[in-house]
């Protein structure tokens, strides 16, 4: 079965220290990867995706993500947060041949000052 | 260029009666899904409209029905409502080949 996991709820980091999201998969052929971000209230916003290709792939905001195959895992990083960076961070992957979306249950990055 | 939108942002309704979310999609896209997202979870897909059909239904009731326009937008209908039916919905909207999804802000239906 499809799925994603996204094995941390939370994570708390300082400002202008380091990130790494974890993202793994399960999924039957290859994967559409993608990442994306939601604040308080608001919609999802893409930050990046991987469809083929050079497996590190650069996002907006500063965020890059990296896919290993031998993993099935598909990681977020980025180097140095800000305070607005706080929000919850979804992995997906698909669409398949069935067009849907499989969700991760996203991760809450609390920015500590 | 307006991105998705969706009304209304938010919604209450008591249980048993019936709503319609609405969702205009990006500019050029012609291809509109629906999901999902209770409270602390990721989105859970719903369905999925093109050329005005049905292309696509996740493990939802056929309480949930949907709609889409000669012009792309759509409606989402779920009738008989229950608490758990409470939760952000989203609209994403896609262009051809549908591989990259864009969201709306969402509706907030709250069932009392």
């Amino acid at each position: 079965a499809q799925s994603v996991t996204q094995p941390d709820i939370h994570i708390t980091v300082s400002e202008g220290a380091s990130l790494e999201l974890r993202c793994n998969y399960s999924y039957g052929a290859t994967p559409y990867l993608f990442w994306y971000v939601q604040s308080p209230g608001q919609g999802l916003q893409l930050l990046l995706k991987y469809f083929s290709g050079d497996t590190l792939v650069q996002g907006i905001k500063g965020f890059e993500a990296e896919f290993k195959r031998s993993q099935s895992s598909f990681n977020l990083r980025k180097p140095s947060v800000h305070w607005s960076d706080a929000a919850e961070y979804f992995c997906a992957v698909g669409p398949g041949s069935n067009y849907q979306l499989i969700w991760g249950a996203g991760t809450k990055l609390i920015i500590k000052p | 260029d307006a991105g998705v939108t969706q009304s209304p942002t938010h919604l209450i309704k008591t249980r048993g009666q019936q709503v319609t979310l609405r969702c205009s999609p990006k500019s050029g896209h012609d291809t509109v899904s629906w999901y999902q997202q209770a409270l602390g979870q990721g989105p859970q897909f719903i369905f999925q409209y093109y050329e005005e059909e049905e292309r696509q239904r996740g493990n939802f009731p056929d309480r949930f029905s949907g709609h889409q326009f000669p012009n792309y937008s759509s409606e989402l209908n779920v009738n008989a409502l229950l608490l758990g039916d409470s939760a952000l919905y989203l609209c994403a909207s896609s262009g051809e080949g549908g591989l990259v999804q864009f969201f709306g802000p969402g509706t907030r239906l709250t069932v009392l």
